[in-house]
């Protein structure tokens, strides 16, 4: 198993361009997170999927959207990129969370730069 | 409201026993608490997970008391390859009845030779 995998690794992005972070994961897993993560911070969670068709906001939505048209992939999408987005974004999958818990596996992240 | 509060920062010698408390005041009767590990330039790790009491495995104890409103990640005889940053998780459910977690700002520990 190839587990969470992102794509790309970094990304320097224009203030204003778009572009979409990939996200797949081969663990049939249903619920899937994308985080992000400024330098010596935490993680905050952007969007969350419980499943295909169903996505719910996590903490820090705004300026970003994702889709999930199936269970292996969760891309995120930027639609107007400002310098407040510059940031590492990781992206989790995991089971349910119930008595397995909230054992989530990450991807390697991608850095992106807006400037 | 924060979810849950850590120490932003601790120091150890190789060799000692570290223990990270986080404390979650507003836990949900149905929360796990969940614990990770994040080196530098990689994404978190799990390292453990309770849900009331004592759970021991291979790399660490979590220590839950009995309202649990805090725990305490605990790391055996630590090396310098334990430094890293450490968070603690809960869950929490969404205005719309979705399953969100939180991750907590972290514990940055340094272990020293």
């Amino acid at each position: 198993n190839a587990g969470v995998t992102q794509t790309p690794k970094f990304r320097i992005l224009k203030i204003g361009q778009s572009m979409t972070l990939q996200c797949t994961q081969d663990m049939n897993h249903n619920y899937m997170y994308w985080y992000r993560q400024d330098p010596g911070m935490g993680l905050k969670l952007i969007y969350y999927s419980v499943g295909a068709g169903i996505t719910d906001k996590g903490e820090v939505p705004n300026g970003y959207n994702v889709s999930r048209s199936t269970t292996e992939d969760f891309p995120l999408r930027l639609e107007l990129a400002a310098p407040s987005q510059t940031s590492v974004y990781f992206c989790a999958s995991s089971f349910p969370p119930g008595t397995s818990g909230y054992e989530q596996y990450f991807g390697p992240g991608t850095r992106l730069t807006v400037t | 409201l924060a979810k849950t509060t850590q120490p932003i920062s601790m120091d150890s010698y190789e060799g000692q026993e570290v223990n990270i408390t986080c404390s979650h005041n507003n836990i949900a009767t149905n929360d796990y608490i969940t614990w990770y590990q994040q080196f530098p330039s990689q994404g978190p790790r799990f390292i453990i997970q309770g849900y009331k009491t004592k759970v021991t495995n291979e790399v660490a104890s979590l220590f839950i008391p009995a309202d649990r409103k805090s725990s305490t990640l605990s790391l055996p005889r630590v090396s310098l390859s334990d430094t890293a940053v450490y968070y603690c998780l809960v869950g929490d459910i969404s205005s719309t009845g979705g399953f969100k977690t939180i991750f907590g700002a972290g514990t940055r520990l340094f272990v020293k030779a």
